[in-house]
């Protein structure tokens, strides 16, 4: 079974431009993560989507973050405009039944975002 | 609110031999679950175990077992007969009830020598 695909795997960019990091949640979930992991701040929760409304957005930075579920399956995160300071690790996650405490998250493999 | 301390920024371990990692937290809550993730260099976010707060027994899966001590709120992962690929970061990480978001810890890189 196909797990969490996230892309691109690693962004550089400049200063100012868009960045837009995409996500496909495993086939039948129904909760969708998007997470920052940096060495100062480790792992942070941004956002948290159920059946594609977003639940709690109070990780999100500031305004030019912002993330969809344009559809039960996928995800995007864009920062604009991007700054040095979000260069980060940033990791989706999904899972499956929200009153299913046992239900573990399953991360995508990241996307390495450098600012430059 | 929730917190998840791992006290052990470091461990190291030779090859065969045992490692516990440390993992407590705080919650006021009567349910909750815990979880322990593995990531290793490359990047990925490796689901390796769970335990409910109900759970009688302590969880286990293969040479992973979890050292659930409900009173101390305390739940250590134990790695029985280490490996080298065994190194890697490992974070702890809780779930309340009605949340379906983690809290986790800062983590803890094992390094696994031969």
């Amino acid at each position: 079974d196909a797990g969490v695909i996230q892309s691109p795997r690693h962004e550089v960019t400049e200063m100012g431009q868009e960045v837009t990091l995409r996500c496909k949640l495993i086939s039948g979930h129904n909760s969708l993560f998007w997470y920052r992991q940096t060495m100062m701040r480790g792992l942070e929760l941004l956002i948290y989507f159920n059946n594609n409304v977003p639940i709690d957005d109070s990780g999100m930075p500031e305004d030019r973050f912002s993330a969809k579920m344009p559809n039960a399956s996928f995800s995007t995160l864009k920062i604009q405009p991007s700054e040095p300071r979000d260069s980060a690790v940033y990791f989706c996650a999904s899972s499956s039944g929200q009153q299913r405490r046992n239900q573990p998250q399953h991360f995508g493999d990241g996307t390495r975002l450098s600012i430059l | 609110a929730q917190k998840i301390t791992q006290t052990q920024p470091g461990m190291f371990v030779q090859e065969k031999e045992a490692v516990t990692l440390d993992c407590t937290y705080d919650t006021s809550d009567q349910s909750y679950g815990l979880f322990w993730y593995k990531q290793p260099s490359s990047g990925e976010m490796i689901f390796l175990i769970y335990q409910g707060s109900y759970d009688e027994q302590n969880a286990t899966e293969g040479r992973y077992s979890l050292n659930f001590q409900k009173a101390r709120k305390s739940a250590n992962l134990v790695i029985s007969a280490s490996q080298l690929g065994d190194s890697a970061m490992y974070f702890c990480a809780m779930r309340g009830p009605g949340y379906s978001t983690l809290t986790f810890g800062k983590g803890t890189m094992l390094l696994v020598s031969p």
